[in-house]
């Protein structure tokens, strides 16, 4: 069976850098062909991709973001890691990783994990 | 980077056929793919490349893309049913992927 669950911290205060994880299970993060990827959701709001990392260390970013954020990978602990720097009220959400195919879709979703940024 | 436009509603009785557009310009050219999101969940792909039904999704969800359109159809709709449905491509020129803005379906 093929999960991924995030995890990080629920609160970070306003310029602070905010670090979440994505452990795999089911599949190897350096599986040919595969990727995973983050994606965001502000409350009540729709959908915002963020970053995506490819098996052969590839990585993309949501253009607008993309000086803010940097997505890794650790293949020792099949595990990604997503940071984001100079967190704002508006970066609060609920951060998605899934696994995505190569140029295409996202599948399957973690379950998220839900972030608030406040003093 | 590419849009992807959706409606922000549709709504219709429980047994209806329900349209969910995605335009984007010459979508067509591309692979769409749909996803459902119900309430406190993740969202989950129902259909993917267009047109194709992971195992598990029930006929009565299907997908089309043809100019500028691409169309999820739920046929015979039911309330559990009821969630945000969002369309993605692969954005070519940005080579990254782009989201639709999401369409609340809801079942009356």
């Amino acid at each position: 069976q093929i999960t991924l669950k995030e995890s990080g911290p629920t609160l970070v205060k306003p310029t602070q850098t905010l670090t979440l994880t994505c452990v795999l299970s089911g599949f190897s993060v350096n599986t040919s062909g595969l990727g995973v990827g983050w994606v965001r959701q502000p409350p009540g709001r729709a959908l915002e991709w963020l970053a995506l990392i490819y098996w052969d260390d590839e990585k993309r970013y949501n253009p607008s973001l993309s000086r803010r954020l940097a997505i890794t990978q650790d293949t020792s602990k099949n595990q990604v890691v997503l940071t984001m720097t100079n967190m704002d009220p508006v970066d609060s959400g609920t951060y998605f990783c899934a696994r995505s195919n190569f140029r295409a879709w996202f599948d399957p979703w973690g379950q998220g994990t839900l972030v608030t940024v406040s003093s | 980077s590419y849009v992807l436009t959706q409606p922000p509603s549709v709504s219709l009785a429980p047994g209806e056929t329900a349209n969910i557009p995605c335009g984007g310009i010459n979508i067509a050219t591309k692979d769409v793919h749909w996803y459902q999101q119900k309430p406190g969940q993740a969202p989950m792909v129902v259909i993917y490349h267009d047109s194709n039904r992971p195992s598990g999704i029930p006929e009565r969800f299907s997908g089309s893309n043809s100019g500028n359109t691409a169309t999820l159809t739920v046929g015979r709709v039911e309330a559990g049913d009821e969630a945000d449905y969002y369309c993605q491509v692969w954005d070519s020129s940005g080579d990254h992927p782009a989201f639709g803005g999401g369409t609340k379906l809801t079942v009356l």
